[in-house]
């Protein structure tokens, strides 16, 4: 059984770098895409974004480039970091491995439990 | 970006009773459409994708259809379990595979 369990500080200050890492166990990270997503408290889910298997990224552009998502297959884990926070970025953040269907990616099989990330001084 | 929309945002219902979920979306996504159920303080579990897949180990009296732009999941007799809230999302389209503000399922 795949699991997966996000890490990280769960208080950043504003204008700081916010960064989490997901740990896959039960299967290897490879052959797969791993995603990030968010949610603030009391609304709905948002993509942060996702890595291929080979290393490839895309980012959701409401970000503006402030999203960077990497991968360590030696540690079966991959990791997110959001650059120059505000409350606004206060959310749930999962971590999700991303299936294929009929040779298309994008649907979310496996989520991590979450971990709530505060953005505070 | 394409647009989830979900109807209704609540839904009141009786243990039992049939339950009808609809999304829509702003352009076609074929039948890239998946839905989620989320319990609070729990991560989303994936219920149905390409439209009308059940996904594994999902009960039978979950069902998915639509293609295009309109979607339906049907829960057809409710159990206790089942309320929660219930998200669409479509991965037709990059950039931003997106969601719809969900429905909440409520006796």
């Amino acid at each position: 059984q795949v699991q997966l369990q996000e890490s990280g500080p769960g208080l950043v200050k504003p204008s700081e770098t916010l960064s989490l890492t997901c740990t896959v166990s039960g299967g290897s990270i490879s052959s797969y895409y791993w995603s990030w997503i968010r949610q603030p408290p009391g609304k709905g889910l948002e993509c942060i974004g996702y890595i291929s298997y080979s290393g490839s990224t895309n980012y959701n552009p409401s970000l503006k480039s402030r999203a960077t998502i990497s991968v360590d297959t030696s540690k079966n884990q991959f990791s997110l970091k959001l650059s120059s926070v505000t409350a606004a970025d206060t959310a749930v953040f999962f971590c999700a491995r991303i299936t294929p269907h009929d040779d298309t990616w994008g649907m979310y099989d496996y989520w991590g439990q979450g971990t709530l990330v505060t953005v505070s001084s | 970006e394409i647009v989830m929309t979900q109807s209704p945002a609540t839904l009141s219902v009786s243990p039992g009773e049939r339950a009808t979920l609809s999304c829509r979306a702003s352009q076609s996504v074929s039948s890239n459409l998946a839905w989620y159920q989320q319990k609070p303080g729990q991560a989303p579990r994936l219920l149905i994708y390409g439209a009308s897949t059940r996904a594994t180990s999902i009960p039978a009296r979950f069902s998915g259809s639509g293609s295009g732009t309109e979607f339906t999941l049907t829960i057809s007799s409710l159990q206790s379990e089942d309320f929660a809230v219930y998200y669409c999302q479509q991965y037709n389209n990059w950039p931003s595979w997106t969601f719809g503000l969900g429905t909440k399922v409520e006796i």
